[in-house]
């Protein structure tokens, strides 16, 4: 099976840059996308294939993805950011694969 | 505005069955691959199923596959996935999503509960 490890929590003060990474043998040659999650609501694609954001989706977030790794940067980060990043790939073992999931918290 | 609605989710007993439905708005449902996406309570998003178009072709993750079946009606812009041999682990709130080139739409999702 194809597995996508991510830091189980991230800390931000506000305006200042998070970081959050993903990692998967050869994550690199697939195309990975990052999902936002609030407490109650449902996910929202934040970025897709690997840098592309979607209408309607601040500047501030940004992605790239090489190697092993997958990295979401939210630059300036606001107290609304707070919330729960998942990464996802696709592989032909496993098909469609998220990450474990990483806790942003804007201190 | 693009939509996805879930319902049918509900407490069920060990071994029973449910059918989840999903109605779609305000975008051309015939032309998407659609998916079925799970999480259980305080847990990540695990992918269940999706299917073509027309649907005729349906993949399953392994942990549902034999039990769980994913179909749709064009006609009715709806997605339904038919749930049998319910497990304890299959508790979670279950979202259908859009795909593109990722799972852009989510909708509100519907909460299984299976019970002992």
């Amino acid at each position: 099976s194809y597995d996508l490890t991510q830091p189980p929590s991230v800390s931000v003060s506000p305006g200042q840059t998070a970081s959050i990474t993903c990692s998967g043998d050869k994550l690199g040659d697939k195309h990975a996308c990052w999902y936002q999650q609030k407490p109650g609501q449902s996910p929202v694609l934040v970025i897709y294939q690997d840098t592309k954001r979607p209408s309607g989706i601040p500047e501030r977030f940004s992605g790239s993805n090489s190697g092993n790794t997958a990295t979401l940067t939210i630059s300036g980060t606001q107290a609304m950011d707070e919330a729960d990043y998942y990464c996802q790939a696709w592989d032909s073992s496993t098909a469609y694969v998220f990450g474990t999931g990483t806790k942003v918290t804007v201190l | 505005e693009v939509q996805l609605v879930e319902s049918g989710g509900g407490l069920v007993q060990r071994g029973g069955s449910l059918r989840l439905s999903c109605a779609a708005s305000k975008f051309t449902f015939s032309s998407h691959w659609m998916s079925w996406v799970r999480q259980a309570p305080g847990k990540g998003l695990e992918w269940v199923a999706n299917i073509k178009l027309d649907g005729s072709e349906k993949y399953y993750a392994d942990s549902v596959k034999g039990r769980f079946t994913i179909s749709r009606d064009n006609a009715k812009s709806s997605l339904y996935l038919q749930i049998n041999s319910l497990r304890a682990e299959d508790t979670a709130v279950y979202y259908c999503a859009r795909q593109t080139e990722a799972f852009d739409i989510w909708g509100q999702g519907t909460m299984v509960t299976v019970s002992s």
